[in-house]
C-alpha cells in the first residue's frame, strides 16, 4: 500500500509569485484535504476535494485554489504569494464512501515547506 | 476553534507509560475522538480514534470516559521516538468533516 506523497519537499518563492504544490493520495482513497501549518501552530484546514470538486473550505482567500484529478491526486495553487504564506503545507487523503456516509480517517503526507521571501 | 483542551507540555521517563489527557466537554453524539502526533516538521501521524468504547492498537490505547467529556491516550512503554506534539481532535465521520487542530501537548520522553 502506497502512502500519501507530496512534492516538492521544499520550495522558495518571492512575494507576488505563484506556486503549485502536488499531492498523491494513498491507494484506495478518493478524497484529499489540504492544510497550512505556520511555525509553532497546529495545521489549519484550507479545503477538501472529492470527486474532482471542492467539498468544503476553511477561512482562506480565493488566491488559494485547488484541483483534483481522475486518479484522485491533487494540486494546491497559491497566487500572489505573501510573506505570511510561508508555512508547511500538508495534504491528507481519506476514503469518502459517498451518499453522506462515513468519511474515514485522514492520513497525512510529509508536507511541503514553502518559504516566501 | 478547537473543541478540545490539552496540557501544553508533559514529560515522561523512557520505558514508562505516557498518559496524555484531553478534555472535550462539548463533544456531540456523532463525534469521534481522534489522536494524531507530529514529530518535528513531519506530517501528522494518525494514532487511534474511538467513539465511546476504549480502543487499543499496536501504537496506543484510548480510554474515553463514560460521559465522553474527556479521554486519555496511553503509550504503554514510551521510547525516545515518541517525543512529539500530540493532538486530540473531535470530528464527525461524515461529509467533509475537517480536522480542527488545537495547540496539542508537547510530550518529551526523558532518557
Amino acid at each position: 500500500e502506497t502512502g500519501v506523497t507530496q512534492s516538492p519537499t521544499h520550495l522558495i518563492k518571492t512575494r507576488g509569485q505563484q506556486v503549485t504544490l502536488r499531492c498523491s493520495s494513498q491507494s484506495g482513497h478518493n478524497t484529499v484535504s489540504w492544510y497550512q501549518q505556520a511555525l509553532g501552530q497546529g495545521p489549519q484546514f484550507i479545503f477538501q476535494y472529492y470527486r474532482e470538486e471542492e467539498n468544503g473550505r476553511g477561512n482562506f482567500p480565493p488566491r488559494f485554489s485547488g484541483l483534483q484529478f481522475p486518479n484522485y491526486s491533487s494540486e494546491l495553487n497559491v497566487n500572489a504569494l505573501e510573506l505570511d504564506d510561508s508555512a508547511l503545507y500538508l495534504c491528507a487523503s481519506s476514503l469518502n464512501r459517498g451518499g453522506g456516509r462515513s468519511t474515514d480517517t485522514q492520513y497525512f503526507g510529509p508536507g511541503t515547506r514553502l518559504t516566501v521571501l | 476553534d478547537a473543541k478540545t483542551t490539552q496540557p501544553p507540555s508533559m514529560d515522561c521517563a523512557e520505558g514508562r507509560a505516557a498518559n496524555l489527557p484531553c478534555n472535550h466537554s462539548t463533544i456531540s453524539g456523532n463525534e469521534y475522538v481522534y489522536w494524531y502526533r507530529q514529530i518535528h516538521s513531519q506530517g501528522p501521524q494518525y494514532i487511534i480514534h474511538g467513539l465511546k468504547n476504549n480502543e487499543t492498537n499496536e501504537m496506543a490505547s484510548l480510554i474515553i470516559t463514560e460521559d465522553r467529556k474527556s479521554s486519555t491516550l496511553i503509550l504503554p512503554h514510551a521510547t525516545l521516538r515518541d517525543t512529539a506534539v500530540y493532538y486530540c481532535i473531535v470530528r464527525a465521520n461524515f461529509g467533509n468533516e475537517k480536522l480542527t487542530f488545537g495547540t496539542g501537548t508537547r510530550l518529551t520522553i526523558i532518557p
